[in-house]
């Protein structure tokens, strides 16, 4: 079964740009959650998205917004960057049960550094 | 607002003896917790997780202890190996519709396993 898949695996972008990063679930996943991970804040819960509806939002600003398709692939989209949104972009998929919590396994992260 | 801690930033064992890993939370609400195994640059690995119906699973070399009424779980490893040595990462979640997808983590213990 193959496991989580992001892309791009690493990106430089200049402040003020946009980006786009992708991530491909789990075969049958329908959760996609995604985290920043910093230094200084370590790992950050930004959205979930669960059949191609957002459910949750963590503490982040609008600049951070998402999208989930109907095949269950996700995208995650910063705009306007700042340096300080130089982080691990983490994608996560689960086989969430209704009112049950179970495991999330992680893709290998997109590395964005803003210059 | 750290609701999950780790309160050891590091942990130094040698190869053979149990390792164990500590982790706090301040949020009764918590009903799920699980840990993850970290490399830099990587995404992090899912290990054990426990329900808060249960004080113990064990997988393998993996065991998670849960004490709801002190709030605290560990992860023991035994016997503990070089491979082992990475960031670990204690998380929780809750079980309401608020909170699906959501991962609370904690900020890390560097395990470093001698030969």
């Amino acid at each position: 079964k193959a496991g989580v898949t992001q892309t791009p695996r690493y990106l430089i972008k200049t402040r003020g740009q946009q980006v786009t990063l992708s991530c491909s679930p789990i075969s049958g996943h329908r959760s996609v959650s995604w985290y920043q991970q910093t230094p200084g804040q370590g790992l950050q819960f930004l959205f979930e998205y669960f059949s191609e509806t957002q459910r949750n939002k963590g503490n982040f600003p609008g600049r951070f917004s998402g999208r989930q398709f109907s095949n269950s692939r996700s995208e995650m989209n910063v705009s306007t960057l700042e340096l300080g949104d130089s982080a691990l972009y983490l994608c996560a998929s689960s086989g969430f049960a209704e009112g049950m919590n179970t495991e999330a396994f992680f893709g290998q992260g997109t590395r964005l550094t803003v210059v | 607002d750290q609701q999950v801690k780790q309160n050891s930033p590091s942990l130094s064992v040698q190869e053979g003896r149990i390792s164990i890993l500590n982790c706090d939370y301040t949020n009764s609400m918590f009903d799920y917790f699980l840990w993850y195994k970290k490399y830099p640059a990587e995404g992090p690995t899912f290990l054990i997780s426990i329900s808060s119906i249960k004080d113990k699973n064990e997988d393998g070399r993996f065991t998670v202890f849960l004490n709801k009424s002190a709030k605290h779980l560990s992860l023991h490893i035994v016997p503990s190996q070089p491979g082992d040595s990475a960031v670990y990462f204690c998380a929780a979640s809750r079980s309401e519709s608020t909170s699906y997808g959501k991962l609370t983590f904690g900020q890390g213990t560097i395990l470093t396993v001698h030969p």
